[in-house]
């Protein structure tokens, strides 16, 4: 299994319903973040959350981080057709530097 | 700031023949990665840079590939001779220390 996995892979729901997405992770991190990409795009970085932190907001969005399970979700509120996209969790380790580490992704469909 | 810059934005070419990816990186970033993505194996850290020093290179799939940075505002993917399995969309990201990435376009290459 590759560090930062997501769940699930895909996740279809109503304009209006709340989203959420899981990742796990297998080393211990300095930082998770959550990235959107939006098809034929490049990624677009969301949030970052610190090792340290519990929970974190940003507008619709809402990130927890559990050390403890190595795990994290993302909680987009609220949704609205333009959050179709595929979303990423990235974490990097104690020893990696700037390097991240990506997970597969959730593709989450938000339909009118 | 025009955020990062990657050309071209589409490459076709036929197996054997030279393939150069530009990257202009966001100006004051530090640090500057190369990833590749397919359906196939998600998205991949081929090699990143900090202050245009190669740090890791362990992710490039062998020889055929290599990347330069000559100045902090210029980066070069290169794949020689190219393959049909290199076929992807190739992004470039750069950023300010181990923080958030900042994604280019995308390269998207087709090997015929």
């Amino acid at each position: 299994s590759q560090q930062g996995e997501e769940d699930p892979q895909a996740l279809s729901i109503q304009e209006g319903e709340n989203a959420t997405m899981n990742c796990s992770y297998k080393t211990s991190i300095n930082n998770l973040q959550w990235y959107r990409q939006n098809s034929g795009r490049g990624l677009v970085h969301l949030i970052l959350i610190r090792s340290n932190e519990r929970e974190k907001h940003s507008g619709r969005l809402r990130v927890t981080l559990d050390t403890s399970k190595k795990s994290s979700s993302l909680l987009i509120t609220a949704s609205r057709a333009a959050d179709t996209a595929s979303y990423f969790c990235a974490t990097d380790g104690l020893t990696s530097g700037s390097r991240l580490t990506f997970g597969e992704g959730t593709q989450l469909t938000v339909n009118p | 700031d025009a955020g990062v810059i990657q050309s071209p934005r589409h490459e076709v070419t036929e197996m054997g023949q030279e393939v150069t990816l530009r990257c202009k990186p966001i100006s004051g970033h530090n640090s500057l990665f190369w990833y590749r993505q397919t359906m196939m194996r998600g998205l991949e850290l081929l090699i990143y840079f900090n202050n245009n020093v190669p740090i890791d290179d362990s992710g490039m799939p062998e020889d055929r590939f290599s990347a330069k940075m000559p100045n902090a505002s210029f980066s070069t993917l290169k794949i020689q001779p190219s393959e049909p399995r290199d076929s992807a969309v190739y992004f470039c990201a750069s950023a300010r220390g181990p923080t958030s990435q900042f994604f280019g376009p995308g390269t998207r290459l087709t090997v015929l």
